[in-house]
């Protein structure tokens, strides 16, 4: 089994200052890395996703992760935030098969203050 | 990219009733639909797994009986909440899943928010 830890619940950021997300998985099987954002009252949008190669990861809207396997770690960091990103993020994992269901963190729900 | 429609969007049913959530879809065939629910404040658990033809995947703790699901075609399954109470009232999400070795990720609907009063 899977499972995914996400330490922030809430993040408070100055509006143009750098963010980090901070996502962990375990699995006793090789998983595949995704980040979601979740607007209020909408559905899951992807930003990014890792699946093999190179270990950084840019994703839409200026985000990029980092995989880390030693640590198993796939932190979500954007170098200048904006208002428009407060949101809820969700990291999540799939095991390398097809057809696969996502196990999620519990999200972090990422604020920017003007 | 492929489409999702979850549709309705949000509603409101009194205690008792039955509710039923379409999920379809729209430019392509998933022969797997995932459902998902979402309370306030929380993670998205994975309540079932609607596979076209046959029966419907629980996961456990989710009654299968008060959680109706129904893969009747490639592009649609939905899933009615029978005799609705208002612990029932969450954020539910369908989603197709990707394959993502052919770097195709999941697809999710829009979500439907139901309120039981």
């Amino acid at each position: 089994a899977q499972s995914v830890t996400q330490l922030d619940s809430q993040v408070p950021v100055f509006e143009e200052a750098p963010v980090e997300l901070r996502c962990n998985y375990s699995s006793s099987v090789s998983v595949y890395l995704f980040w979601y954002v979740q607007y209020p009252n909408q559905g899951l949008q992807l930003l990014l996703k890792y699946l093999s190669g190179s270990t950084l990861v840019k994703g839409i809207n200026g985000f990029e992760a980092e995989f880390n396997k030693s640590q198993t770690s796939f932190h979500l960091r954007k170098p200048s935030v904006h208002i428009s990103d407060t949101a809820e993020y969700f990291c999540a994992v799939s095991r390398i098969f097809g057809n696969e269901k996502l196990t999620f963190g519990t999200g972090t729900r990422l604020t920017i203050i003007p | 990219g492929a489409v999702v429609s979850q549709h309705p969007s949000w509603v409101i049913c009194k205690s008792g009733t039955s509710v039923k959530i379409e999920c379809r879809s729209l430019d392509f065939q998933a022969t797997t639909m995932f459902w998902y629910r979402q309370f306030p404040k929380q993670s998205l658990m994975l309540m079932a797994t609607s596979n076209e033809g046959s029966k419907a995947t629980y996961e456990q703790g989710v009654e299968k009986d008060k959680f109706l699901i129904n893969h009747a075609s490639l592009t649609l399954s939905t899933l009615t909440v029978t005799s609705a109470h208002p612990e029932d009232s969450s954020f539910y999400i369908c989603s197709a899943p990707g394959q993502a070795n052919m770097n195709t990720e999941a697809f999710f609907g829009q979500g439907t928010r139901l309120t039981v009063v």
